[in-house]
């Protein structure tokens, strides 16, 4: 069966340190893939996607993933987090038919 | 440039009363819409979309239905609310320009007491 898992619930990070929330997917075949950010009680807004390519691909807000196909993942990173990056971020990823498949999503604190 | 409105912002309903939420999309023609469901805790779970005016795909038998009369509106609806509908309902929309990169309305808190 298709799946996205992100293995971490919630993560705690000091203000400035660097970030990577983790994103497994299990598909048969290279699914586009997306990475959404949610503040508390907002709608969810997209950070960066992948569909072919360079397989480093740069969002906003700072934020990069990596797309490795022989481990089947799409890991987000952030070099250093600001206090307003706390949110919870979601991993998607979609087949031909435009729909998409999300993660149970990712909670992340940040500590001053 | 492309908006997305979604109201009410919150609404508190009694069990077995009627629901309707409603969606819109400015600045764009023929987006394929679509409902999910976010429950506390949880991840995202695709309700209905659609295609095209008329044209509804429904991804969980439920309580719900959704309607889209015209190109850019869509509309969740339920005749008799269970407190299980309780939840975030949020819209989204995508273009054939942009396949699968899906644009988020600001969502709508139900509370089903």
């Amino acid at each position: 069966a298709q799946s996205v898992t992100q293995p971490d619930i919630h993560i705690t990070v000091s203000e400035g340190a660097s970030l990577e929330l983790r994103c497994n997917y299990s598909y048969g075949a290279t699914p586009y893939l997306f990475w959404y950010v949610q503040s508390p009680g907002q709608g969810l807004q997209l950070l960066l996607k992948y569909f072919s390519g360079d397989t480093l691909v740069q969002g906003i807000k700072g934020f990069e993933a990596e797309f490795k196909r022989s481990q089947s993942s799409f890991n987000l990173r952030k070099p250093s987090v600001h206090w307003s990056d706390a949110a919870e971020y979601f991993c998607a990823v979609g087949l031909n038919d435009y729909k998409l498949s999300f993660g149970a999503g990712t909670t992340v604190t940040v500590r001053a | 440039s492309q908006t997305i409105h979604q109201w009410p912002a919150t609404l508190v309903q009694p069990v077995g009363s009627p629901l309707s939420l409603e969606c819109t999309v400015e600045g764009t023609s023929n987006p394929n819409l679509y409902w999910y469901r976010q429950a506390a805790g949880r991840g995202l779970q695709l309700l209905f979309y659609s295609v095209g005016i008329g044209q509804i795909s429904s991804e969980v038998p439920q309580n719900l239905s959704a309607s889209r009369p015209q190109d850019r509106q869509f509309i969740l609806s339920s005749k008799k609310l269970l407190l299980s509908d309780s939840g975030f309902y949020l819209c989204a929309w995508d273009g054939a320009a942009t396949a699968g990169e899906q644009y988020f309305g600001p969502g709508t808190r139900l509370t089903v007491t």
